[in-house]
């Protein structure tokens, strides 16, 4: 595709629910991010996928949350059991991987957690 | 203190004046600079990259860096109503795979 795509664009879920959140990066970018944006609030890194190698998961909050890269690509964010706390916008990133190159955003995922 | 600090605003304007958005760190491992723009409910997308201390120009947007201070900023000319967005900036170390955001600086650019 020609960006980034995150699904669903928007979500309402009740405490305590589990979620998923899915991100098809740029074909050929090797890298991928989540961020998470609350109100108000810059971006919070949360985990970081390059090619093979073991996610960078420093910027996870709480065991509740995970991440996985299946095939290289497409990436599923979990968050279980979920709190009000939770409620943000969770942008995904993806990047070439080489240098320092720069990050693509999709649109992001808008959760509610009520 | 944060390692990446901007001014919230929001900054208004007037269309056609100058906008000066500055951003402070304080990690000098930071190396390179970035520049995003983020309009509302809408992902960040990339404005200005540079490394250097001095400026870039591309069109209207100029980024200037002073690693001495640790002092970044954007000035934006000639503004127009569609440059009405949320501002951040995000420096990265050398060997970095993952940017530090600021906070964002909000502009209105009032027709």
């Amino acid at each position: 595709g020609a960006g980034v795509s995150q699904s669903p664009s928007n979500k309402v879920t009740e405490k305590g629910k589990d979620v998923e959140l899915r991100c098809d990066p740029i074909s050929g970018h090797t890298a991928l991010y989540w961020y998470r944006q609350s109100l108000g609030q810059g971006l919070e890194f949360l985990i970081y996928f390059q090619g093979n190698s073991a996610p960078d998961k420093s910027g996870l909050p709480s065991d509740r949350f995970s991440a996985e890269r299946t095939g290289g690509s497409v990436s599923t964010l979990t968050i279980q059991r979920t709190q009000q706390e939770d409620s943000a916008v969770y942008l995904c990133a993806s990047s070439s991987g080489t240098g320092n190159s720069p990050l693509h955003f999709g649109n992001g995922t808008r959760l509610t957690v009520t | 203190q944060k390692e990446v600090e901007q001014d919230p605003g929001p900054l208004s304007v007037p269309e056609g004046a100058i906008v000066s958005l500055n951003c402070t760190y304080s990690n000098s491992a930071f190396q390179y600079f970035m520049w995003y723009r983020q309009y509302s409910r809408k992902g960040p997308e990339l404005l200005m990259y540079t490394y250097s201390s001095g400026n870039k120009e591309d069109g209207r947007f100029t980024a200037q860096v002073d690693k001495s201070s640790k002092y970044i900023s954007l000035f934006i000319r000639d503004s127009q109503p569609s440059d009405s967005a949320t501002y951040l900036c995000a420096p990265i170390k050398a060997a970095g795979n993952k940017l530090t955001f600021g906070g964002g600086t909000r502009v209105l650019v009032k027709p």
